[in-house]
C-alpha cells in the first residue's frame, strides 16, 4: 500500500521569501503525484500533478514541483511568496490503476508573514 | 457559477440524531466523491460513485450511507449521529474514475455533532 509523508506541519515564511514544502511517498508501484491546496473555510484545488514524463512540473499560482522517483519525494517550490499563499497544502498519491483511491498526506500549513 | 455545491454548509445537531449533506455537480462529471477531513486536517476518501454506481466504499461505518440519484448529485445520509464524525465533510467529482483526472471539491459542509 501507499502512503504520503509530509515531514513539517507548520511552515512560517516572510512575504517575498521562497518556499519548499516536502512530500515523501512510499510505493512498491508507479504512482501519480498531486499537490492540492486548501485556503481558510474552503475546499481543496489542486494546484499540480505528476503523471509522466518531464519530472518538473508547473502548477498555478507560481509554484513548482520535482519528482525525484529515487528519493521518492515530490517537493512544493515556489520562489517568492504573497500573502495569499497562507493555506494548507496537501500532497497525494495514488497508483497508477483506475479506480485506486488517492491518498492523501496529513497537511503542511503555511503561513506568510508580513 | 459553482462547480461543485453543497448544502448545508454548517450543521450543528445532537447526538442520536440522522442528518443528510447534498452535492451536486455542473461540469458533466461522471465521478463524485465524498471526503472526510478531521479536526486535525487529515483527509480520507469515505466513498466513490462513477455513473452512479459505487466504485469505492472505506470502512466506513455503516451509518453513513450514499445515494445518487443521477451523475450530478451524490448525497450523504448518516443515520444516529454520534460525537466522532463531528468534521468537514467535503463532495468532489472527476471527469472518470481514473485518478489522473483532476478532482474538483466542493466548500465543505461543517458538522458540529453535540
Amino acid at each position: 500500500a501507499q502512503s504520503v509523508t509530509q515531514l513539517d506541519s507548520q511552515v512560517p515564511v516572510f512575504e517575498e521569501a521562497p518556499v519548499e514544502l516536502r512530500c515523501n511517498y512510499s510505493s512498491s508501484v508507479s504512482v501519480y503525484l498531486f499537490w492540492y491546496v486548501q485556503y481558510p473555510n474552503q475546499g481543496l484545488q489542486l494546484l499540480l500533478k505528476y503523471l509522466s514524463g518531464s519530472t518538473l512540473v508547473k502548477g498555478i499560482n507560481g509554484f513548482e514541483a520535482e519528482f525525484n522517483k529515487s528519493q521518492t519525494s515530490f517537493h512544493l517550490r515556489k520562489p517568492s511568496v504573497h500573502i495569499s499563499d497562507t493555506a494548507e497544502y496537501f500532497c497525494a498519491v495514488s497508483r497508477t490503476a483506475t479506480y485506486d483511491k488517492v491518498i492523501f498526506g496529513p497537511g503542511t500549513s503555511l503561513s506568510v508573514i508580513p | 457559477d459553482t462547480a461543485v455545491s453543497q448544502t448545508p454548509k454548517y450543521l450543528v445537531t445532537q447526538m442520536g440524531n440522522d442528518k443528510s449533506i447534498k452535492c451536486e455537480q455542473n461540469l458533466g462529471h461522471d465521478t463524485m466523491y465524498w471526503y472526510k477531513q478531521d479536526s486535525k486536517k487529515f483527509l480520507k476518501i469515505m466513498f466513490s460513485y462513477n455513473n452512479k454506481e459505487l466504485i469505492i466504499n472505506e470502512t466506513v461505518p455503516n451509518r453513513f450511507s450514499p445515494k445518487s440519484p443521477d451523475k450530478a448529485h451524490l448525497n450523504l445520509h448518516i443515520n444516529s449521529l454520534e460525537l466522532g464524525d463531528s468534521a468537514v465533510y467535503f463532495c468532489a467529482s472527476s471527469q472518470a474514475g481514473d485518478w489522473q483526472e483532476t478532482q474538483y471539491f466542493g466548500p465543505g459542509t461543517r458538522l458540529l455533532v453535540l
